[in-house]
């Protein structure tokens, strides 16, 4: 079955760079959300998105922006990023419209900072 | 606010013994609740859930977990744990009341199950 795919896998970045990540969610699955798990914590929700709508919001910052986009993919943009900022960050997908109510996660984008 | 404990950070089984792995919720109306575990530099793999209904939800893998609320707890179980198991497992909560979805995790349990 499909799955949620993120990409990259793995970035690399300097203090104060860009950095977008992006999120497929599994096919006819209409909410995304946003996890960032920081080294050796559990996943924190940053922001979620239904139907291409903001439906939630987290700890995610300021410096922090996300969207989803007609496709349903949905796309984290992080500006001037900060040492504290490398972790794992997941994406998952969800049917909302079904009630199923399980969320289910990519592979995560590993965001080093240095 | 909703929260979730899992009070141990690592429990150690031999292979072809039975496991638990503890969490403990903190809400205001019903849980929704779930277990998902995660393998070293990999994603969470959802495990099970439960919403209503029956409190022993069965899931993948051969892993069960009973909800108890007078407890507030859900507990993951497998009769007999294999050394593939070994890995993160994470117990979260959503509250749908509120009308929220975002989960709250817990602070996940390392399982090591030795040969």
């Amino acid at each position: 079955a499909a799955g949620v795919i993120q990409s990259p896998r793995h970035l690399i970045k300097e203090k104060r760079e860009t950095a977008t990540l992006k999120c497929y969610p599994i096919p006819r699955h209409d909410t995304v959300y946003w996890y960032q798990q920081g080294p050796g914590q559990d996943p924190q929700f940053l922001i979620s998105f239904y139907e291409k709508m903001q439906s939630d919001k987290g700890s995610i910052p300021d410096r922090f922006s996300a969207q989803q986009f007609s496709d349903y993919h949905s796309e984290l943009n992080m500006s001037s990023l900060e040492l504290g900022d490398s972790a794992l960050y997941f994406c998952a997908s969800s049917y909302t419209s079904r009630n199923t109510d399980t969320q289910y996660f990519g592979p995560g984008t590993r965001l080093t900072v240095l | 606010a909703q929260s979730v404990a899992q009070p141990e950070d690592q429990v150690n089984v031999a292979e072809g013994n039975p496991l638990t792995v503890k969490c403990t919720y903190s809400v205001s109306g019903n849980p929704y609740l779930f277990w998902y575990v995660q393998y070293p530099n990999r994603g969470l793999q959802f495990l099970l859930k439960y919403i209503t209904g029956d409190n022993l939800v069965k899931g993948s893998y051969g892993f069960e977990a009973e909800f108890n609320k007078s407890q507030t707890s859900f507990h993951l179980k497998k009769p007999s744990a294999l050394v593939s198991d070994s890995a993160l497992y994470f117990c979260a909560v959503r509250e749908p009341d509120t009308g929220r979805r975002a989960l709250t995790f817990g602070s996940g349990t390392r399982l090591q199950v030795q040969p």
